[in-house]
């Protein structure tokens, strides 16, 4: 059973702001929202991770609602290079031996100029 | 800081021959991670060690595959028959593992492209 859905695939345009939204209805009590991206011929780069309201760092934003049920991730003034896959995770950081990563097929965003 | 180191980047076999992938995890980090992707399954875990112990081989696909991590810097996927089913981009990660599970800030290396003829 998937932890997590998210859309196929997105087009954008250069300096558009865009947001990805992942849903994870049955995330746990103690599971946060990991987001990582990959390039093509490029292993998958962690970006951000969130527990709850919002989350911001250099690269993007992760706003995460009250009932935890959905996370978007938001990209500020997006670039050609911005095209890759982002994926989704839930899972508790801290690591509980029975947890399982499932990365999914993730979002492939593409770009357009 | 070199990252997660693999090698060798490409590699073309016959079915039926052994093969070996090489991971040099971050210095420090504790966990180590094998992924698979292909266009149609994705990204799938394989395996992962903390502190070189494995503790979740259930994504090994069969008998053929396995893996070794004999010191905290050096760990091995092997392959032995291959089958072309086994073609694919491997991809090993390390991480800094607090617990006994899986850490899900990982760090993924330049992956190993496998094409089995």
């Amino acid at each position: 059973l998937a932890k997590t859905t998210q859309p196929i695939s997105m087009d954008s345009y250069e300096g558009q702001e865009v947001n990805i939204t992942c849903s994870h209805n049955n995330i746990a009590t103690n599971d946060y929202i990991t987001w990582y991206q990959q390039f093509p011929s490029q292993g998958p780069r962690f970006i951000i991770q969130g527990y709850k309201t919002k989350v911001t760092n250099e690269v993007a934003s992760l706003f995460i609602p009250a009932d935890r049920k959905s996370s978007t991730l938001s990209l500020p003034r997006v670039s050609l290079s911005d095209t890759a896959v982002y994926y989704c995770l839930v899972g508790d950081p801290r690591g509980r031996r029975d947890d399982k990563i499932i990365f999914g097929k993730g979002t492939r965003l593409h770009i357009l100029p | 800081d070199a990252g997660v180191i693999q090698s060798p980047r490409h590699e073309v076999t016959e079915m039926g021959q052994e093969v070996t992938l090489r991971c040099k995890p971050i210095s420090g980090h504790n966990s180590l991670f094998w992924y698979r992707q292909t266009m149609m399954r994705g990204l799938e875990l394989l395996i992962y060690f903390n502190n070189n112990v494995p503790i979740d081989d259930s994504g090994m696909p069969e008998d053929r595959f396995s893996a070794k991590m004999p010191n905290a810097s050096f760990s091995t996927l092997k392959i032995q028959p291959s089958e072309p089913r086994d073609s694919a981009v491997y991809f090993c990660a390390s991480s800094l593992a607090r617990s006994s599970g899986p850490s899900y800030e990982q760090y993924f290396g330049p992956g190993t492209r496998l094409t089995v003829t």
